[in-house]
């Protein structure tokens, strides 16, 4: 079981919106530290999409955005195309366990 | 260009060793801390260990602490992680990553090789 929580798959047909959650605790999320999301390709590395919460690397479009509400985080990607489809993890540091952790990650699928 | 190369993995024997490198270029590696990620074959990541830029904070997750062993060669840009007392479940993809700071618990990790398989099993 990950400290991170996700969901493990959504889903959604081009062109629409759809987000995807984070759900943390007092010793990571809550205390203040960054989440970061990466994106995994089917086969591949992952890849830095978000970080600090609302960052994009250089690259990134800017459909894929990311938010902070407590002890939680969000990754939302808009027009979603074909190429979206992959694994999404979210990161954060974990003071209790002093350490980074990775959330579960989620499936995302493009109907 | 920035490059990453995990080298190393294969296939070892329960409570063997093994020793991966991690050959970069294109930063200036002795400006940043490094970090090692696994993945176990159909699962998630999880993160495995981090040294900071001038090697002198290490730190390990509980399920490698006392096994695993993280180092730098900052003159030679390499990263290394000593895997000893081996055990099934350590059969993963270790994946070596550049991490955005020389040192924070909270960096993300802006630049990942292709990983190396480590298979353990006898």
């Amino acid at each position: 079981q990950s400290v991170l929580t996700q969901p493990p798959s959504v889903s959604g047909a081009p062109g629409q919106r759809v987000t995807i959650s984070c759900t943390g605790s007092s010793s990571n999320i809550g205390a203040g530290y960054d989440v970061h999301w990466y994106q995994q390709l089917p086969g591949t590395a992952p890849k830095l999409l978000i970080y600090a919460y609302i960052n994009r690397p250089s690259g990134v479009p800017h459909r894929f955005s990311g938010s902070k509400s407590g002890t939680s985080a969000s990754l939302a990607i808009t027009g979603l195309q074909a190429e979206d489809e992959a694994d999404y993890y979210c990161q954060s540091y974990d003071s209790s366990l002093s350490g980074s952790v990775f959330g579960g990650g989620t499936k995302l699928t493009v109907l | 260009e920035v490059q990453v190369l995990e080298s190393g993995g294969g296939l070892v024997q329960p409570g063997g060793s093994l020793r991966l490198s991690c050959a970069t270029s294109g930063f200036t590696f002795s400006s940043y801390a490094m970090t090692w990620v696994r993945q176990a074959p159909g699962k998630g990541l999880e993160w495995v260990s981090v040294i900071s830029a001038g090697g002198g904070s290490l730190y390990f997750a509980d399920s490698v602490k006392g096994r695993f062993t993280i180092s730098r060669d900052n003159s030679k840009n390499t990263l290394y992680l000593q895997m000893n007392s081996l055990r099934g479940e350590d059969t993963a993809v270790y994946y070596c990553a550049k991490s955005s700071s020389s040192w924070s618990p909270n960096d993300a990790f802006d630049i990942w090789g292709r990983g190396t398989m480590v298979t353990v099993s006898s």
